[in-house]
């Protein structure tokens, strides 16, 4: 399982753009990135997942260069709801459901 | 399509004593791990089922257990409950299958939040 860093935490303000680096320099040739997203006293939720270059859903973006060695999930104008802590994790499909999860980063959204 | 569902949401249990956690994955869904959260470890894989046989295992002592049911429901048992048992308990759910990018999409549950006095 490839070891992910983020920072610990990260301050916005409503209707900006937020994004988050997330660095897996000894990611696998069969690793996904996948990202989730934590609110308090809740179970984490899926954002977003890709493999390489640019993935796009309604919710985010996710940015992964050729080398695939950090991505940058993007939150286009966020607001208070946004407001959670952002979960990086580089998985391969081994059929194993474990998921590692670090420390994650802590985004802050002020009005 | 309802949501992974769990069973209580809050518990308070003295130390020494056993508890059991009930999960209700998403309909269809047959694979169900177990995950604690506390605030100095992180979250943690505790266990996953699948068709009812436990799949994989994570860095826990033999104190938790798990199973599954014929209907994919699971529960999970801690048994010997100490202070540092005090958690939230996640369950997560997926379809199972074999390989593809569905199957790192996991579907996580409310939570049990566990005290032990």
């Amino acid at each position: 399982l490839a070891k992910t860093t983020q920072p610990i935490s990260m301050d916005s303000y409503e209707g900006q753009e937020v994004n988050i680096t997330c660095s897996h320099n000894n990611i696998a040739t069969n690793d996904y990135i996948t990202w989730y997203q934590q609110f308090p006293s809740q179970g984490p939720r899926f954002i977003i997942q890709g493999y390489k270059t640019k993935v796009t859903n309604e919710v985010a973006s996710l940015f992964i260069p050729a080398d695939r060695k950090s991505s940058t999930l993007s939150l286009p104008r966020v607001s208070l709801s946004d407001t959670a802590v952002y979960y990086c994790l580089a998985k391969g499909d081994t059929g194993r459901r474990a998921l590692t999860f670090g420390s994650g980063t802590r985004l802050q959204v002020q009005p | 399509k309802a949501g992974v569902t769990q069973t209580p949401r809050y518990l308070i249990k003295t130390r020494g004593q056993q508890v059991t956690l009930s999960c209700s994955p998403i309909s269809g869904h047959r694979s169900v791990s177990w995950y604690q959260q506390t605030p100095g470890q992180g979250l943690q894989f505790l266990f996953e089922y699948f068709s009812e046989t436990q799949r994989n295992k994570g860095n826990f002592p033999g104190r938790f257990s798990g199973r599954q049911f014929s209907n994919s429901r699971s529960e999970m048992n801690v048994s010997t409950l100490e202070l540092g048992d005090s958690a939230l308990y996640l369950c997560a759910s997926s379809a199972g299958t074999s390989g593809g990018p569905s199957s790192y999409e996991q579907y996580f549950g409310p939570g049990t939040r566990l005290t032990v006095t």
